[in-house]
């Protein structure tokens, strides 16, 4: 069954170092997500990513962030000076073309020290 | 703009118990309703959708119907186990999310 696989599961990175989170999102999906989740708790959207542009960005999304489809398979994000409190998990998701339903990676925790 | 609010969790069960989890919406024309549901330590996984009014979606024993009347996309399951201890996002469209609901069953 295909899905979203993400690397690395966990980071650590000093603050102020930049970090570049790795998704290979299921093959002919042509939407893509980025969502972070502090300590378990509630899902917050980063910023969805559709035809090599973002669609739709949160207000957390600002400009230490940026995201890239390098290639033909790949999706990152990248956090150019990590703060303490970017420490989180980040899930990818991607979605079909006509389809309404998201499928997540199983997210990449990142502990900023 | 869109929101999706949910009840405040943990939710403590005796197994085989009744569940209920409460998710109402808000947003404009016809979304699309999902549960998500994420165990321990994993990411999310989709549990069941319902893309009309009227829909009810179904899985593993849990399901959620889409009533745009009262903007509500409840989840229930007549009998649960221990392994559905994990965390339940109400999810409105992609990208907006609730806070999620802890469930916790005892044996």
């Amino acid at each position: 069954e295909p899905e979203v696989t993400q690397t690395p599961s966990h980071q650590v990175t000093q603050m102020g170092q930049e970090v570049i989170l790795r998704c290979v999102p299921i093959s002919n999906h042509l939407y893509f997500y980025w969502y972070r989740q502090i300590l378990g708790q509630k899902v917050e959207f980063l910023v969805s990513f559709y035809n090599n542009e973002i669609s739709e960005k949160s207000e957390i999304f600002d400009d230490q962030f940026s995201v890239e489809r390098p290639d033909g398979s790949n999706f990152t994000l990248k956090i150019r000076s990590t703060k303490l409190e970017d420490s989180a998990m980040y899930f990818c998701a991607s979605r079909g073309q006509g389809r309404t339903e998201a499928f997540f990676g199983q997210g990449t925790r990142l502990t900023v020290v | 703009g869109n929101s999706v609010t949910q009840m405040e969790g943990p939710v403590t069960l005796s197994e085989e118990a009744f569940l209920t989890i409460n998710c109402t919406y808000t947003a404009t024309g016809y979304p699309s309703l999902f549960w998500y549901v994420q165990y321990p330590g994993e990411g999310l996984q989709l549990l069941l959708k319902a893309t009309k009014a009227d829909d009810k979606g179904s899985n593993k024993g849990f399901e959620a119907t889409y009533r745009k009347e009262t903007t509500s996309f409840h989840l229930e399951k007549g009998s649960v186990q221990v392994s559905d201890s994990a965390v339940y996002f109400c999810a409105l469209n992609i990208p907006t999310f609730g806070r999620g609901t802890s469930l916790i069953v005892h044996p």
